[in-house]
């Protein structure tokens, strides 16, 4: 079974300075791995997926993640954090089970933007 | 509907006693979740469907818990006899189908407290 490991529950970060929110994976096979995004009171929402087109891979708002195989990683990252980025972030992975895939999520990581 | 919606948003019960908790998905999506998010916790898979069956129930935590959908539609998770430990935000989510690269819409999910 596919796995993520979130690394860090908490991160605080000023505004302005790089946001790095790390994120590891375990998989037998080239895996679907997937950044959602809860900002307070809302709901969740895709972040940035990964399915294998490139290993750079941009999203809403700012955000981009790497694929590196080598390193089992699939790191979140921003350059200049903004306050209206404190939200909780959570890596995911598609995982193939009985009659289809299902969608195994970290434990998630809330990020903290100071002024 | 324009999003997935879930009913009700707020649920507080007695120890004991039974919930339903109702999700609407978007409409055209043949694949519905559920998942579990409690306080400090990441989203713990609970149940998946693909049209009205449900092909993996391994994340329902115990024979308490049920799901069932009709009309490939609307989908209710029973729990009876609640327990102090099932106070949580349930959420649901949708997607086009159970393949491994599509995205997840969630709702804003139902708050369970039982006292």
């Amino acid at each position: 079974a596919q796995s993520v490991t979130q690394l860090g529950s908490h991160v605080s970060v000023s505004e302005g300075a790089l946001v790095l929110l790390r994120c590891n994976y375990s998989s037998s096979v080239p895996p679907y791995l997937f950044w959602y995004v809860q900002y307070p009171n809302q709901g969740l929402q895709l972040l940035l997926k990964y399915t294998s087109a490139a290993t750079l891979v941009k999203g809403i708002n700012g955000f981009e993640a790497e694929f590196k195989k080598s390193e089992t990683s699939f790191h979140l990252t921003k350059p200049s954090a903004h306050m209206s980025d404190a939200a909780e972030y959570f890596c995911a992975v598609s995982d193939e089970g009985t009659g289809g895939f299902k969608t195994i999520f970290g434990a998630g990581t809330r990020l903290f933007v100071k002024a | 509907g324009a999003g997935v919606s879930q009913s009700p948003s707020n649920k507080v019960t007695e120890k004991g006693k039974d919930v339903e908790l109702r999700c609407d998905p978007i409409s055209g999506h043949t694949a519905l979740y559920w998942y579990r998010q409690s306080l400090g916790q990441g989203l713990e898979f609970l149940i998946y469907f693909q049209g009205n069956s449900a092909p993996d129930k391994s994340g329902l935590p115990s024979d308490r818990f049920s799901a069932e959908r009709t009309g490939g539609s609307v989908s209710t998770l029973t729990i009876q006899r609640t327990q102090q430990e099932d106070s949580a935000v349930y959420l649901c989510a949708s997607s086009i189908s159970l393949r491994g690269a599509n995205v997840l819409t969630f709702g804003a999910g139902s708050r369970l407290t039982v006292l």
